[in-house]
């Protein structure tokens, strides 16, 4: 699986955009980008994710640039509850087979502040 | 539909003894993952299983560790002799077809 690139850590003000970047330069045409994040010790959470076009469910949207060489999750409406780690993935999906796991880096912690 | 469910969520080992960890996946899911994360570290892939069937286990210690998914039954993560150095929280995730993967709320292993 490529790699990906995200800042340490990253504040944000409660009721604002969240914006968290994510570079992923080596890609390739069949690797989809995953977010998760992990909210202190809590299992992981899904929350989107795309391969070239950009998506918008309940809990965030996906923006993905055309060249798929990085792309930024957007929270629209931070809240408390948002402060968490959250990990940009690249993996190819839909494969039944050896490799089918979650690489997870480092993340970006966010902080939400009132 | 109850999300993934693991058991015990919490629990304590000496030395030398073994762990036995549950992970009920998500209803009409066949697909299965377990992650161990250390205290302060991210998580690391330990194994993918599906019914009865090991697809991936890249990640997990050659010694002492073991999984396995039976037709019936959660599936469990065995851990004999265990180490301090096998205290992490172990989190499983389950996924209908190999796409998004939905977490449990793990279970923390200290080993004393």
């Amino acid at each position: 699986d490529a790699k990906t690139t995200q800042p340490t850590s990253m504040d944000c003000a409660e009721g604002r955009a969240a914006n968290l970047p994510c570079n992923h330069s080596t890609i390739s045409g069949n690797e989809y980008v995953y977010w998760y994040r992990q909210i202190h010790s809590q299992g992981p959470q899904y929350i989107i994710h795309g391969l070239k076009n950009n998506e918008t469910n309940e809990m965030a949207s996906l923006i993905i640039t055309e060249d798929r060489k990085s792309s930024t999750l957007i929270l629209p409406h931070a809240t408390l509850r948002d402060t968490a780690v959250y990990y940009c993935i690249v993996r190819v999906a839909g494969v039944n087979n050896a490799g089918n796991m979650l690489t997870f880096g480092g993340g970006t912690r966010l902080m939400v502040k009132p | 539909n109850a999300g993934v469910m693991q058991n015990p969520r919490h629990l304590v080992r000496r030395r030398g003894q073994e762990a036995r960890l549950r992970c009920s996946p998500m209803k009409g899911h066949s697909h299965v993952y377990w992650y161990r994360q250390l205290p302060e570290e991210g998580l690391k892939f330990m194994v993918y299983l599906q019914k009865e069937n090991i697809i991936d286990e890249s990640g997990m210690p050659k010694e002492r560790f073991s999984a396995e998914f039976p037709k019936e039954g959660p599936s469990i993560l065995r851990i004999q002799q265990v180490v301090r150095g096998d205290s992490a929280a172990y989190f499983c995730a389950s996924s209908p077809l190999p796409y998004e993967q939905y977490f449990g709320p793990g279970t923390r292993l200290t080993v004393t």
